[in-house]
């Protein structure tokens, strides 16, 4: 069973605009979560993170919101470009609780297209 | 610069012909890590080595090994490849308490 999920498999934004991609999770015990971007034949590269004691954390175009009682995550890029179209996985972990996995596991992840 | 590399970044393999993916780093990262990813599915987690320490997860199948002879390089055997091992192959960095991962480019396997 998926304990984390990306329900939405793509995503269509006009340039400019604001992207919201969103992820939800089922395991209690991770507490830190972590955005990763991937272009075609490349690896995932890390874009932002958020530890379960925050609400928000803001990088530049990119902000990432928990809900912990929702059990719910979300992925905003203000404005959005066109070198944002990629596919954006989601990841938590549950190593700071002792939940006893290492890595992180992933959601299927969101092709993001941005259209000029 | 420091990163993590894959090679290859193509695999043809036949099926039940052995074969090996290699992944170095020279960030001197203590964690690696190897995914196996399929089209349109999250990267799932086959097995890590915590500096010399192996940690295989509990459905990672026999078929599937891994050697780390040091810190830099770790290979990922897959002794008798099946149609349904064709997928990219993530090798993957983590220093210490840091969460955050650090990726390669990934080998595309395809097993003919």
């Amino acid at each position: 069973d998926q304990q984390v999920k990306q329900n939405s498999p793509s995503l269509s934004v006009q340039e400019g605009r604001i992207s919201i991609l969103n992820c939800d999770y089922t395991n209690s015990m991770f507490d830190y979560f972590l955005w990763y971007k991937k272009y075609p034949a490349e690896g995932p590269t890390f874009l932002i993170s958020i530890s379960s004691i925050k609400d928000k954390n803001e990088d530049g175009r990119f902000t990432v919101f928990l809900n912990k009682s929702a059990k719910h995550l979300s992925l905003h890029i203000v404005p959005s470009q066109p070198g944002d179209s990629a596919v954006y996985f989601c990841a938590a972990s549950d190593r700071g609780t002792g939940g006893g996995a290492d890595g992180l596991t992933f959601g299927k992840g969101t092709h993001l297209i941005i259209q000029p | 610069d420091a990163m993590v590399i894959q090679n290859p970044r193509y695999q043809v393999t036949q099926f039940g012909k052995p074969v090996t993916l290699s992944c170095s780093q020279t960030l001197n990262h203590n964690v690696m890590y190897w995914y196996q990813q399929k089209s349109s599915q999250a990267p799932k987690l086959l097995f890590h080595y915590y500096d010399k320490d192996f940690n295989n997860e509990a459905d990672t199948p026999d078929n599937f090994q891994s050697r780390r002879p040091n810190t830099s390089f770790c290979f990922l055997d897959i002794r008798s490849p099946g149609l349904g091992d064709a997928a990219m192959y993530l090798c993957a960095t983590r220093q210490g308490a840091v969460e955050k991962l650090f990726f390669g480019s990934g080998t595309q396997l395809s097993v003919l």
